[in-house]
């Protein structure tokens, strides 16, 4: 299974915009980039995910570099809702279907 | 709203005894999964299952079997339960198309005495 890297931590200010980055230079053709979070005491939940091109929705956006080997999710303003732990995994159904999850990345919002 | 249901927010079992952890799902999901969840190891994919009765192991199988009976209910036994199975135990299902999300459970912390 391809691996992304994440930073372990990151922080924020309320109200500025975030940017959670991850590698994943083995990617192949066919793994579709997720992005889940993890609040304090939940199970994860699904943000977005993307193939090749950037992809927005309510929660988030989605940056994919060109050459796919890297990708941003774009919080637009951080809340104090939005500290937890942000997951970037690689899906595919080349051989069977199943999130691999990372270490992640713990996000701090600061009033 | 869809739901992943988990029978218990908190299980206290004792070493040797056996243990079901229970996951229904209200949305007609084809996959679904079991993780737990370990401070310092994040998430391991134990069992999943992509139909009625089919199952196939995940990352960390050992000490644990499952049940697909039905769609929408996916149970995870601990045949001996034993104090290193103690953990947070994470219920997920998805519809076969990648282009869906997984939904999680809200977890079952389970300690074993």
């Amino acid at each position: 299974d391809a691996k992304t890297t994440q930073p372990n931590s990151m922080e924020s200010n309320e109200e500025e915009p975030v940017h959670l980055p991850c590698n994943h230079s083995t990617i192949s053709g066919t793994d579709y980039i997720h992005w889940y979070r993890q609040l304090p005491s939940q199970g994860p939940e699904y943000v977005i995910h993307g193939l090749t091109s950037n992809v927005n929705n309510r929660m988030a956006s989605l940056a994919i570099a060109e050459d796919r080997k890297s990708s941003t999710l774009i919080l637009h303003r951080a809340t104090l809702r939005d500290a937890a732990v942000y997951y970037c995994i690689l899906r595919s159904t080349y051989n069977t279907d199943k999130l691999i999850f990372g270490t992640g990345t713990r996000l701090q919002v600061f009033p | 709203d869809v739901k992943v249901t988990q029978s218990s927010r908190y299980l206290v079992k004792r070493t040797g005894e056996k243990v079901f952890l229970e996951c229904v799902q209200d949305m007609d999901h084809e996959n679904m999964f079991w993780y737990r969840q370990d401070p310092g190891l994040g998430l391991r994919l134990i069992y999943f299952s992509y139909d009625v009765k089919m199952k196939e192991k995940g990352d960390i199988p050992e000490g644990y079997s499952v049940s697909r009976e039905k769609k929408e209910r996916f149970s995870l036994i601990l045949e001996s339960a034993s104090t290193n199975q103690t953990s947070m135990y994470l219920c997920a299902s998805s519809p076969r198309q990648i282009r869906y999300g997984y939904t999680f459970g809200s977890g079952t912390r389970l300690t074993v005495v």
